[in-house]
Parts: C-alpha cells; structure tokens; sequence
C-alpha cells in the first residue's frame, strides 16, 4: 500500500457510456497526476494538478476531463470513448511538482 | 527533448544471481534526476531507486545499485540475489530538475523481468 487508491480496478464500458475514474491520496501531497499505459508504449502523462490548479495538459482528447475537488481527490471523467482508449491508467501524487512521485494500482480499461 | 531507452524488452534471471538492466538517456541539461521504478504483476508502480546527477556516487538500496556513467548518459540498474518477488516490469525515468511541465517524469519503454527457481 503506497497511499495512493484508484478505484475501480477494471472498468469494461461502450463506445456511449459515461464513466469516471477516481483516485484518492492519504500522503499530504499537493500535486496529483494522471498517465496512460498502453502495451509497449512508454507511460504518457495525461494531466498535472498543482494546488488544485490544473498545469498541464499533454494534448489530450477532450473525451477525457479530468477533476480535481481538493489535494486529495482526483478524477477522470470519461465520454464517448474509442476502442483505442483501452489501457491502464494510473494517477500519482507528489510532494511539490519535483517531489518524488508515488504510484496507485491503476484502472484496467477495456472500451468495447 | 528528452528521451529515455530502454533496450532490453525482455530480461531472464535464476534465483540468487545478479542481473544488470540497461538504460540510456538524451538530455541537454547538466543537472536532473534518474529513476527505477518497478511494476509488479499488482500493477502498483513502486520506486526503486533514485539518483540525482551531480552526485559522483552511486547510489544503493539493499540488493538494488545503479551504475551511473554521466558522460556516456548511462544509468543501468543491478539486482544482486535476485528473488522471486523481484520479477516484475522495471522503468527508468528521467526528470528535470526544474518545476511546472519541464519537471515531468519521462519514462522508457520497460524491461520484463523474469525470475528462474
């Protein structure tokens, strides 16, 4: 346990659906992060928090919106997604933006 | 830009020996941080180890060393007495020491270990 919880551990949705990932952090950290990890690809970041700010956006689709409520919680919302989409998405958190950052299991994610 | 290398898709080790795993990098920067970080099958992404580039030494955590050759921009890492529970993905990754978006983590692409009884 590294104090980073994502939920849930797999999601199976249509093309259609409406889904949202959630990630929650019990370090005190004040930044979190979303990646994607698709099969031999490096892991790409996705989004930064900062402070509850967001700081980044790598070019992400807009299908993906990401929330983040307080220091401790952060979302991924999910519409009208692409077959393509399918993989692990993992969320960290750090101490800072240079802080060393800790991982959460990640969210297996299979778009039918 | 960075980049991370990792040219070693695969890797295979019997118990108790010790296994070097390979990584380049490309950086223009003379001051940043490198990792190891290692997946198990559990999918939690844990951290290795680390090591900040104007240090000469490398650095060590219990069985797990890194050789650190700045010039040749090489960071491999070691495992000696190699364990079961030691196989697992492992990626190296490489950050700026600046903050804001120069101060992402890039990873590469991964090495699968396999451990042998």
């Amino acid at each position: 346990e590294t104090g980073v919880t994502q939920t849930p551990r797999h999601l199976v949705m249509g093309m259609t659906n409406k889904k949202s990932l959630k990630c929650e952090q019990h370090l005190g950290h004040n930044a979190m992060y979303w990646y994607k990890q698709s099969a031999k690809k490096p892991l790409e970041l996705m989004f930064v928090y900062s402070l509850e700010e967001r700081v980044e956006n790598n070019s992400v689709p807009s299908r993906f919106s990401p929330e983040c409520p307080n220091s401790s919680h952060l979302f991924l919302h999910l519409h009208t997604l692409q077959p393509e989409d399918s993989a692990l998405y993992l969320c960290a958190s750090s101490q800072g933006l240079s802080g060393i950052q800790y991982f959460g299991a990640g969210t297996r994610l299979s778009v039918l | 830009a960075q980049t991370v290398t990792q040219s070693q898709p695969e890797m295979s080790v019997q118990e108790a020996e010790t296994v070097t795993l390979s990584c380049t990098y490309d950086t223009s920067e003379s001051d940043y941080y490198l990792f190891w970080y290692k997946q198990p099958p559990s999918r939690q992404m844990i951290l290795v180890i680390r090591q900040e580039a104007y240090k000469q030494q490398n650095a060590t955590e219990n069985r797990f060393s890194v050789n650190f050759q700045k010039a040749a921009k090489s960071f491999s890492l070691k495992i000696s007495d190699s364990q079961l529970g030691d196989a697992a993905m492992y990626f190296c990754a490489y950050r700026s020491p600046y903050g804001g978006s120069q101060g992402n983590l890039i990873f590469g692409k991964g090495t699968k270990l396999s451990v042998k009884p």
